[in-house]
């Protein structure tokens, strides 16, 4: 089935520090793919999206490379702040019936002054 | 503003007793969904509704129940039957493009 795989966390980077969070999927077709944010006690937020192969989803710093070859959704983002700390969920569109999303388990960034 | 609202926010529970969260959403999306949020852990797809009096069981669907009489509303009751009700969970919607939109989330705690 589709499947979304994240880095565990918790990741804790001091501030200005350069941010990797690996995500991988199962490759049944073309997913769409997406990165969520939640905030602590909040929903989750969009934080980007790409579409086909090869897009490049970028948003308030953050960025993330849609790779068919690796089937990989890597997010990025050059240099972190304390607000940035939150939990990150990567996720993709299933391509059976309906929008359905399937979630990674999340990564927890810690980001420290 | 357009948007979805759960209520409560918070929510306390005595063993044995069904509680039933609401889920409102003003977007016009026809799908909704129901998830559930362990701590440290990702979401589960407990129930989803694609269309009005239409719905479908997650993958975490025992001892939940939901209903979609509106397109607006998709209320989820969480039943005796649940085991292990405390939880967060997340009512989201969305249109075709897959993109889904949250709600604030409700935290479901069993006394």
């Amino acid at each position: 089935g589709d499947s979304v795989t994240q880095m565990e966390g918790p990741v804790t980077l001091s501030e200005e520090a350069f941010l990797t969070i690996n995500c991988t999927y199962t490759a049944t077709g073309y997913p769409s793919l997406f990165w969520y944010v939640q905030y602590p006690g909040e929903g989750l937020q969009l934080l980007l999206k790409a579409t086909k192969a090869d897009d490049k989803g970028s948003n308030k710093g953050f960025e993330a490379t849609y790779r068919k070859e690796t089937t990989s959704f890597h997010l990025e983002k050059g240099s972190v702040q304390v607000s940035d700390s939150a939990v990150y969920f990567c996720a993709r569109k299933n391509n059976n019936a309906g929008n359905m999303l399937t979630f990674g388990g999340g990564t927890r960034l810690m980001v420290k002054p | 503003d357009g948007g979805i609202t759960q209520s409560p926010k918070y929510l306390f529970r005595k063993e044995g007793q069904n509680v039933t969260l609401s889920c409102e959403q003003n977007l016009n999306h026809d799908a909704m969904y129901w998830y559930r949020q362990d701590p440290g852990q990702g979401l589960r797809l407990i129930y989803y509704s694609q269309i009005v009096n239409d719905f479908q069981k997650g993958d975490i669907a025992e001892g939940y129940s939901v209903s979609r009489e509106k397109k607006e509303s998709f209320p989820l009751t969480v039943t005796s039957a649940q085991k292990n009700p405390t939880a967060f969970y997340l009512c989201a919607s969305s249109m075709n493009t897959g993109e889904l939109f949250f709600g604030e989330g409700s935290r479901l705690t069993v006394l």
